[in-house]
């Protein structure tokens, strides 16, 4: 089975631009989240969405980034616009809500580097 | 508030040698979820182990092994006959519901087996 699908891998955008993540779940999977890892801060909860609605973004860390999901298997992470301190791994994970329901699967993660 | 401590920020053994990260974590819940992840130098996350609050046996899976023990909030995890292939960065998380959305994960213990 495939697993959750991120793109791009690395990404090197100046700043001022507009980033965009990518993400496709596992399928079936009902819960799905974005999390930002750096250095200082470790593993950040940024968002997550419950069937594509999102549920708490509190962690979103201001108005320039904003995510979506269109539907059950897509989902964007958007940065606009980018500033260096964005600069980290961004991972999407998903989860099934029923069987081993808050087992949280990650992609391979969103290398991005703003300069 | 949940929380997770893993005291070792780094540790580094010498191939075949056993190894055992430490994992302490707090939480008001009665019913919880521990779990481990590694995150190898390619960057990815990996899923290795779920573990609910009601089953206290230990887990053994090849060369890896889990000791739950609520007395002690611990859930250390052991590495049996270090690979070089096993150094990664060990996560250590805790969820206190059912969907995932509440996950706290650990600072992470960064495992270098030299050859």
């Amino acid at each position: 089975d495939a697993g959750v699908i991120q793109s791009p891998r690395h990404e090197v955008t100046e700043m001022g631009q507009e980033v965009t993540l990518r993400c496709k779940p596992i399928s079936g999977h009902d819960y799905l989240f974005w999390y930002r890892q750096t250095m200082m801060r470790g593993l950040e909860l940024l968002i997550y969405f419950n069937n594509n609605v999102p549920i708490d973004d509190s962690g979103m860390p201001e108005d320039r980034f904003s995510a979506k999901m269109p539907n059950a298997s897509f989902s964007t992470l958007k940065i606009q616009p980018s500033e260096p301190r964005d600069s980290a791994v961004y991972f999407c994970a998903s989860s099934f809500s029923r069987g081993t329901g808050n087992t949280i699967y990650f992609g391979e993660g969103s290398w991005l580097t703003v300069v | 508030a949940q929380k997770v401590t893993q005291a070792q920020t780094e540790i580094s053994v010498v191939e075949k040698e056993d190894v055992t990260l430490d994992c302490v974590y707090e939480t008001r819940d009665t019913t919880y979820y521990l779990f481990w992840y590694k995150q190898p130098p390619s960057g990815e996350l990996v899923f290795l182990i779920r573990r609910n609050s009601f089953d206290e046996q230990n887990e053994i899976s090849g060369r890896y092994s889990w000791n739950f023990q609520k007395s002690t909030s611990s859930f250390n995890f052991t590495i049996t006959a270090s690979q070089v292939v096993d150094s990664a960065v060990y996560f250590c998380a805790l969820s206190e519901d059912n969907y995932g959305q509440n996950f706290v994960f650990g600072p992470g213990t960064r495992l270098s087996v030299l050859p």
